[in-house]
């Protein structure tokens, strides 16, 4: 059973475009909301994460959007740059260590 | 601080050798954990480890996989007989104790001929 879902698989923006990737969680024992940044041939790379007591978090040209009744959480790319082709995850985490990721979103931004 | 190293970064194996795959955590992590990601495929989860303690390993196939992560030296993720299904990237990631991130190693990439 997938803890953390994700969408959409693949996501294809226009440079200058706005890139939005969702995930959903069930669990109401998630305390951390992490998202991770991989480019092919490389681990996964930590990009930015918020905590659920917050709705937005924004660091340059990222902003995580936070909606805990609704149980969502998004990433939002302002201004997409070719280098910001890569794969997304969105992951969770609970008090007992674990981490939860979604199935990732391939991302390519065109020139 | 030096972050997680993981080697060899690629490895080949045979069919029915042994793969053993090291991760040295971040400085001050204890904690470890292991996934595996096919071509073009999310991270799968496979065992997450404390010092001298496996904590889940929900994830890991029941045989010819094991981990360990001893008092003092790197985790070990070792693949018995190997087949070719088993190839794939394997990631380890570490956190602190009581982290809300993971911070991931480079991966190393088991070829199975």
């Amino acid at each position: 059973q997938q803890q953390v879902k994700q969408s959409p698989q693949s996501l294809i923006v226009q440079k200058g475009g706005i890139s939005i990737i969702n995930c959903a969680y069930e669990n109401t024992a998630f305390d951390y909301f992490p998202w991770y940044q991989q480019f092919p041939g490389k681990g996964p790379a930590l990009l930015i994460a918020i905590r659920p007591d917050v709705s937005e978090k924004k660091e340059g040209r990222f902003t995580i959007s936070f909606n805990k009744s609704a149980k969502q959480f998004s990433l939002h790319i302002m201004d997409s740059q070719p280098g910001d082709s890569a794969t997304y995850f969105c992951a969770a985490w609970r008090i007992s260590n674990q981490f939860y990721f979604g199935t990732g979103t391939s991302l390519t931004v065109i020139p | 601080n030096a972050g997680v190293m993981q080697n060899p970064r690629h490895l080949v194996r045979r069919r029915g050798q042994e793969a053993r795959l090291r991760c040295s955590p971040m400085k001050g992590h204890s904690h470890v954990y292991w996934y595996r990601q096919l071509p073009e495929e999310g991270l799968k989860f496979m065992v997450y480890l404390q010092k001298e303690n496996i904590i889940d390993e929900s994830g890991m196939p029941k045989e010819r996989f094991s981990a360990e992560f001893p008092k003092e030296g790197p985790s070990i993720l070792r693949i018995q007989q190997v087949v070719r299904g088993d190839s794939a990237a394997y990631f380890c990631a570490s956190s602190p104790p009581g982290g809300r991130e993971q911070y991931f190693g480079p991966g190393t990439r088991l070829t199975v001929t």
